[in-house]
């Protein structure tokens, strides 16, 4: 069975600090999907990356990056320099490769940036 | 109108009452799904639809009822309702297909209260 894990309920950080959200993840295949998902206030969440189990480089987009590291199950993504616009809660999702398979979420870190 | 739309945005209901929620995505998409989001559980997929087709159905008590007229628009039909049932219910849809990736896009989801 899939499994998504964020052991990390809640973070509260000071703008401009970086900050770290921590994603574990169980499956079985061989080839499969990870996501974040951000869901602020309003309650629609908002796609922000998706990564094939093929491709463990890093990515950066702007003050967003994510470490995914096979060997250990692990997608990490670190917000640089945090905004108080980055307030929201955070899911990190698995899938399989075939489309309108299920998406697995974890259950999700929120996080508030105090100015 | 663009993206995924959810009406109505909230609802209060009693045990007894037959309601329905509504969802209608503008982007050409081929699946559309069903989440619960509960407090302190993770997202619960309910219903998956491909091509109008029901796909999965993740052991949803019959108080639910999907219905998908069309690619276009998702249904769900409530029914003598427990208090236990109230949650976020968010619609999202995907390009689906074997050719599909599983970026879902959301709505902003339907508040449900059942007293």
């Amino acid at each position: 069975a899939q499994k998504v894990t964020q052991a990390q309920t809640e973070i509260s950080v000071v703008e401009k600090e970086d900050v770290t959200l921590d994603c574990v993840y169980e499956t079985r295949d061989t080839t499969y999907y990870l996501f974040w998902y951000k869901q602020p206030p309003s309650g629609e969440l908002v796609f922000l990356i998706r990564r094939n189990s093929f491709d463990e480089q890093n990515e950066i987009s702007g003050r967003y990056s994510w470490n995914f590291q096979k060997s250990t199950s692990s997608f990490n993504f670190t917000i640089t320099a945090s905004q108080v616009v980055d307030s929201a809660v955070y899911f990190c999702a698995l899938s399989g490769i075939q489309g309108a398979q299920k998406l697995v979420f974890g259950q999700g870190t929120r996080l508030t940036i105090n100015p | 109108e663009t993206g995924v739309t959810q009406t109505p945005r909230h609802l209060v209901m009693g045990m007894t009452n037959k309601k329905s929620l509504k969802c209608e995505q503008h982007l050409g998409h081929n699946a559309m799904y069903w989440y619960k989001q509960s407090a302190k559980k993770p997202l619960e997929l309910m219903f998956v639809y491909n091509f109008k087709e029901q796909t999965e159905n993740n052991s949803v008590p019959s108080r639910f009822s999907p219905e998908c007229p069309n690619s276009s628009h998702l249904f769900l039909h409530l029914h003598t309702l427990q208090p236990e049932d109230s949650a976020l219910y968010l619609c999202a849809s995907s390009r689906g297909g074997a050719a599909g990736a599983n970026v879902l896009t959301f709505g902003a989801g339907s508040r449900l209260t059942v007293l």
